[in-house]
């Protein structure tokens, strides 16, 4: 089992410029996760989700959208990015309290 | 909603010796409070959890207590080891299966 993937590992991108961050899980959970993680901030929910179909605001979910259109998949997508956009992105999953967390994508906002 | 505070921000020991990371959190409805390590370049990775219904849990070299009365909860590891060296998070969890997490502690064990 390949876990929880992320793509892609590093992205730099231009102001303004849009992206979408894949997430996909091979354990059949239910619940699946954006975080982002700066320096000294810890890790910081984005977006959520309790099962296919369905999405929910964390604590800091301006700027970006998701969704889960299958069980196994989670899209984080930047519609505009800006610099302060700039982190490390964490995508995890569980089936209803362990979190599983992917390797992470590296994200530059120029 | 939740807050967790997370004390030190970095740690360093001799190998061998103990290190202690302590939480804090303010919603009593919380009830699971898991331990995440780490390393560089790498996701956080689950070491250990407690319920709030234990004050206490051991693996190994590993141990969480809990005192749910004053709203804290540590992370004990003893002899510890070069390779213990990594970022450690406490979270907490009070429902829908979100967890929010300290801002974690850099432990450094040097030889």
């Amino acid at each position: 089992n390949a876990g929880v993937t992320q793509t892609p590992k590093f992205r730099v991108l231009k102001t303004g410029q849009s992206m979408t961050l894949l997430c996909a899980q091979d354990m059949n959970h239910e619940y699946m996760y954006w975080y982002r993680q700066d320096p000294g901030m810890g890790l910081r929910l984005i977006h959520y989700s309790v099962g296919e179909g369905t999405t929910a605001k964390g604590e800091v979910p301006d700027g970006y959208n998701v969704s889960r259109l299958k069980k196994q998949n989670f899209l984080l997508g930047l519609e505009s990015a800006a610099p302060s956009q700039t982190s490390v992105y964490f995508c995890a999953s569980s089936s209803g309290n362990e979190q599983f967390f992917g390797p992470g994508t590296r994200l530059t906002v120029l | 909603g939740e807050n967790v505070e997370q004390h030190p921000s970095t740690l360093s020991v001799q190998e061998g010796d103990s290190a202690v990371i302590k939480c804090t959190y303010s919603d009593s409805a919380s009830n699971y409070f898991p331990w995440y390590k780490q390393e560089l370049g790498k996701g956080p990775q689950l070491i250990i959890d407690i319920r709030s219904n234990v004050g206490e849990k051991k693996d190994q070299r590993i141990a969480v207590t809990l005192n749910k009365t004053a709203k804290h909860f540590s992370l004990h590891i003893t002899e510890t080891q070069p390779e213990d060296s990594a970022v450690y998070f406490c979270a907490a969890s009070s429902g829908y299966s979100t967890l929010t997490f300290g801002k974690g502690t850099m432990l450094l064990v040097s030889p």
